[in-house]
């Protein structure tokens, strides 16, 4: 099947930093990815979508200065979380849709996890 | 995309089917019924989808009422590594613009040796 991958898995900074999380799609080609992010003991809640070679589209009540997401490629999205707060740490999954399929078309991540100290 | 009812937890013997259910009463004509599974800290994995029609495949069979206003998920031998949280989304067609799975708060499965 379909691989998506994340990287890091896991990530601890200090407040006040930058972190970016990549996903990339391993054997497929992906024109859309999506970001979501996940707090403890909740369900996921998507943050953006994004086409490769445009602008994301993000959801109501996410920043997007301060989620920067690129998709420059068929097979990367990145999410930079900016600035980081402690109230940022979460755990971050990304989906790939695959470019022309049709039901089974969205590939998970294995998340990310985010601590903001 | 229709919204969708899930009890939030169940319990399951190991070895035993298991059934989880899940209303959509307000589904349209044009709406499918996809479910997907998180195991623990671990992104989601796709289970099954159906339009109207009962599905099987590898991991699970999906029921769908002749009504289309719910819909059961079924496990026929659970296995302890079958305890996640199950969720059922209901949302149009897959090559329609948007394409976005939205998640609700899905049932808890615990299986039980």
């Amino acid at each position: 099947g379909a691989v998506v991958s994340q990287h890091p898995s896991w990530v601890i900074c200090k407040s006040g930093t930058s972190v970016k999380i990549e996903c990339r799609s391993l054997d497929f080609q992906a024109t859309t990815m999506f970001w979501y992010r996940q707090f403890p003991k909740q369900s996921l809640m998507l943050m953006a979508t994004s086409n490769e070679g445009s602008k994301a589209t993000y959801e109501q009540g996410v920043e997007k200065d301060k989620f920067l997401i690129n998709h420059a490629s068929l097979t990367l999205s990145t999410l930079t979380v900016t600035s980081a707060h402690p109230e940022d740490s979460s755990f971050y999954i990304c989906s790939a849709r695959a470019s022309g399929a049709s039901y089974n078309e969205q590939f998970f991540g294995p998340g990310t996890r985010l601590t903001v100290l | 995309d229709a919204k969708t009812t899930q009890p939030p937890s169940m319990d399951c013997a190991e070895g035993r089917a298991a059934n989880l259910p899940c209303n959509h009463s307000t589904i349209s004509g044009n709406e499918y019924v996809y479910w997907y599974r998180q195991i623990h800290s671990q992104g989601p994995q796709y289970i099954i989808h159906g339009l109207k029609n009962n599905e099987t495949n590898e991991m699970a069979s999906l029921i769908i009422t002749e009504d289309r206003k719910s819909s059961t998920l079924i496990l026929p031998h659970a296995t302890l590594r079958d305890t996640a949280v199950y969720y059922c989304i209901v949302r149009i067609s897959p090559m329609e613009y948007g394409n976005k799975l939205v998640f609700g708060a899905g049932t808890i499965l615990r299986v039980k040796s």
